[in-house]
């Protein structure tokens, strides 16, 4: 079964600096996708970026980029130049396997962030 | 259009009541899924939706829980005689699936806020 892990439940970040966000994940697979959403306090979650599992490139949009390792099975988020508007919670997902077709996402329990001033 | 719409953003109701809540998806969304996220914890998969067609649900969905999707338009959750550990974030997302095409454009609404009292 597919698995999703973030072992960081909370991080501080000066502002204009920049964080990683940990994640890691765990399937049989080899046709997958990754995905990093942020949830604010109004709930609504936001895409921020994608990452698929035959992709060569580390995903980038923004100042986010996604440093994908995946012999280690890794989809850390980085946020480079951090504002106070990065403050919010944020979740690692994985689409269950293309194979399946149901594109259900399996979430992490997610990373609280909070940028200080 | 103006992405996916949830009503009500909030709902206070007493132990034992019927609530229903509803989902409106982007208009071309072939997709619609339902989520259910506790405090503090990631969204986890309750059911979705190819069109009209309700097409898995997760052990989560207890028989007191009921999904619809008429005409492949909106969509309603229903949860019978709610107890408190119904008490969470019911979130809804759309997206369209094409065979043969990776799909990554999940859109969510901001939620439904469910308390039991």
């Amino acid at each position: 079964a597919q698995k999703i892990t973030q072992t960081q439940p909370g991080m501080f970040v000066q502002e204009k600096e920049a964080v990683t966000l940990d994640c890691t994940y765990d399937t049989s697979d080899p046709s997958y996708g990754l995905f990093w959403y942020k949830q604010p306090s109004s709930g609504e979650m936001i895409f921020l970026i994608y990452q698929g599992s035959y992709d060569q490139q580390n995903a980038t949009e923004g100042r986010y980029s996604l440093n994908f390792q995946k012999a280690r099975k890794s989809a850390n988020l980085v946020i480079s130049a951090s504002q106070l508007g990065d403050s919010a919670m944020y979740f690692c997902a994985m689409r269950e396997p293309f194979s399946s077709n149901t594109g259900k996402l399996i979430f992490g329990q997610g990373t609280t962030l909070q940028v200080k001033p | 259009d103006t992405g996916v719409s949830q009503d009500p953003r909030h709902k206070i109701t007493k132990r034992g009541q019927n609530v229903t809540f509803r989902c409106d998806p982007i208009s071309e969304h072939n997709r619609l899924y339902w989520y259910r996220q506790t405090l503090g914890q990631g969204p986890e998969f309750l059911t979705y939706f190819q069109n009209e067609a309700q097409l898995e649900k997760s052990r989560l969905l207890s028989d007191r829980f009921s999904a619809e999707r008429p005409k492949g338009s909106f969509s309603t959750l229903e949860i019978q005689r709610t107890e408190q550990g119904d008490s969470a974030m019911y979130l809804c997302a759309s997206s369209l699936e094409d065979r043969g095409r990776a799909n990554y454009g999940y859109t969510f609404g901001s939620g439904t806020r469910l308390t039991v009292v």
